[in-house]
């Protein structure tokens, strides 16, 4: 089956620094990715929808220049937190379809701490 | 908008038991319909799903059917074990929507004591 990485699966860091976790769909074309953030006993909100060579799609309520979205290619997405605060301290998890009606594929998740 | 609901856990069950997770939907158009599976620590992983009334997923020993009537799509497993112990969504998958989004429930997590 389809299946979708993402790297790294934990990070610690200090408040205000930047962070960039990445998204690859290791077996097939993505041709659309979505961005979610899971917080503790909750269940997953979506933050963006991005697909491949165009500005990524935000969720109202999502600050598009503190969580910021590449789409490089066909196979990796990145979502850089920038300036980082404890309260961006999240479960964040990617997924991944191919065109059409294709099925989502989900990533295995980062957790990040910002201390 | 489309939104969907299911029960709130943790549901506590003992191994072997009968296990219902109720799910409801609105959608305002044919929505394809999902059971995801997250254990502790991961991403969600595909269950089971429907992609029109009527239709029923099945996987690992789980069901769920599509029930247009009653907007609903409860999954069941006739006899749980401990390793199924995780939080399971229901979700929502809309054909007019961009992306073909997907919109949860709350999750509820599922308990089984051997």
């Amino acid at each position: 089956g389809a299946v979708v990485s993402q790297h790294p699966s934990r990070v610690i860091c200090k408040s205000g620094t930047s962070v960039k976790i990445e998204c690859r769909s290791l077996d097939f074309q993505a041709t659309t990715m979505f961005w979610y953030r899971q917080f503790p006993k909750q269940s997953l909100m979506l933050m963006a929808t991005s697909n491949e060579g165009s500005k990524a799609t935000y969720e109202q309520g999502v600050e598009k220049d503190k969580f910021l979205i590449n789409h490089a290619s066909l196979t990796l997405s990145t979502l850089t937190v920038t300036s980082a605060h404890p309260e961006d301290s999240s479960f964040y998890i990617c997924s991944a379809k191919t065109g059409g009606l294709g099925e989502q594929y989900f990533g295995p998740g980062t957790r990040l701490t910002v201390t | 908008g489309d939104s969907v609901t299911q029960m709130e856990g943790p549901v506590t069950l003992s191994e072997e038991a009968f296990l219902t997770i109720n799910c409801t939907y609105t959608a305002t158009g044919y929505p394809s319909l999902f059971w995801y599976v997250q254990y502790p620590g991961e991403g969600l992983q595909l269950l089971l799903k429907a992609t029109k009334a009527d239709d029923k997923g099945s996987n690992k020993g789980f069901e769920a059917t599509y029930r247009k009537e009653t907007t609903s799509f409860h999954l069941e497993k006739g006899s749980v074990q401990v390793s199924d112990s995780a939080v399971y969504f229901c979700a929502l998958s809309d054909e007019g929507s961009a992306g073909n989004m997907l919109t949860f429930g709350g999750g509820t997590r599922l308990m089984v004591k051997p």
